[in-house]
Parts: structure tokens; sequence; C-alpha cells
């Protein structure tokens, strides 16, 4: 099993529909965070979270909000869903760097989201 | 405003030859380089890393190269193989390991 799992995998929506992305990992690590790639801009960091009481804005957080329910879960919303928000989405997670730890991203397989 | 930035969208390489990914960065307050590679219907995995108080870092095939005077880092495959075609990321962070930024990425092919 992925140690970061993420649901669903593939999403068809339309425009004004309210969507989320689930994202939950194994691996224990207290950061999380979600990603969206788009053709020609790479990774973009969209919200992260360094504990469950702990959520912060990242490149392009508008029109998104997050939920970090637990440790493991850390869900991403689009409210109302707008044609532009067509992209692959990732979540990933890395443990706290320092002692040896590198604090490296380890991520999810991604969610396809079109919005129609 | 694109912190660290990819170039070249695409790099075809013949196999058993050197593959060279280059990267650029703008923050000079970056200190923690990685190197991610994707294959499709994939997420990004991790390859190899960098902390700014060294210039090389070698794992198996792939050596880093860091040029903190010009901002630029590199990757090396040495030799290339058919399996190492997939879409590179280069990645850098503040504080080694808190908000990490992305480049375009560099989609690279090893011709058999």
């Amino acid at each position: 099993d992925a140690d970061v799992t993420q649901t669903p995998r593939n999403r068809i929506t339309k425009t004004g529909k309210r969507i989320m992305l689930e994202c939950s990992q194994t691996k224990g690590h207290d950061r999380m965070y979600w990603y969206r790639q788009d053709p020609g801009l790479g990774l973009r960091l969209i919200y992260y979270s360094f504990d469950v009481k702990d959520i912060n804005k990242g490149e392009i957080s508008d029109g998104y909000s997050v939920s970090r329910q637990a440790q493991a879960k850390f869900s991403l919303s689009l409210e109302s869903a707008i044609p532009n928000q067509t992209a692959l989405y990732f979540c990933a997670t890395s443990d706290i760097p320092g002692q040896g730890i590198t604090g490296e991203l380890f991520f999810g397989e991604g969610s396809r989201l079109t919005v129609l | 405003d694109q912190q660290v930035k990819q170039n070249s969208p695409s790099l075809s390489v013949q196999e058993g030859r050197i593959s060279i990914l280059n990267c650029d960065y703008t923050n000079s307050m970056f200190d923690y380089f990685l190197w991610y590679k994707k294959y499709p219907a994939e997420g990004p995995t991790f390859l190899i890393s960098i902390s700014s108080i060294k210039d090389k870092n070698e794992d198996g095939r792939f050596t880093v190269f860091l040029n903190k005077s010009a901002k630029h880092l590199s990757l090396h495959i040495v030799p290339s193989q058919p399996g190492d075609s997939a879409v590179y990321f280069c990645a850098a962070s503040r504080n080694t390991g808190n908000q990490f930024y992305f480049g375009t990425g560099t989609s690279l092919t090893v011709i058999p």
C-alpha cells in the first residue's frame, strides 16, 4: 500500500460545484502539503500544515481551503470550482529536518481534477 | 515570480551517455536543494539532495553540483539508461525543509 494515499484519483466536475480531495498518510510525518501541477508551471504550493493546529497558505491559496483532521489526514477543498482549477493535485508529507533527517517530500500519486 | 527555474523543457540523450539537467534559482536564502523524478501517472519521487554547505553530492549514477555564487545547480546522470526517461524537477527551500519551491521540470528522454 502507498504511504501517501489520495482520493479520488480522477474527478470530473462542473463549474460551481464543491469538491474535496483527501489525503492520508502512514509515514507518521507531522508535515503535510498540497501542490498543484500545471503544464509549463511545475509544482506550486497551495497550502501546508506543520502539525494538526498549524495551517499556512502557500503560493496559490486563493479559491482553496484545507482541513487537517488528524496527523495523518489533510484534505483540500474547492468551495466553488472553476475551470482554471483543472490540474493535477498532489499531496505530500515530510519529516521535520534535523539530526540526519533531510526533510524531503514524499508525494502521493496525484488527483486529476477536471472542471467543466 | 518563479524563484526556481529550469530553462530546458526537454532533453534527449543516447543511452550510455551523460545527461545534464540544469536549474537556476534567484533567492540567495535557499539552503537546501533537491531533485525529483516523475513518471507519468505517478507522484514525484525523491532522487538526490544537496545542502548549501556542500558543492557536490553523489549517489550511484546521480551527482548533483551546486554553484552558490552562480545560483545554479545541475544533475548529472552517468551512464544514462532508458529507465531514466522521466520529468525531473528541482526544488529549493530555506531553513532546510520548510516551504519548497519547484522548477517547471525538464523532460528527459534516453534513446536506446
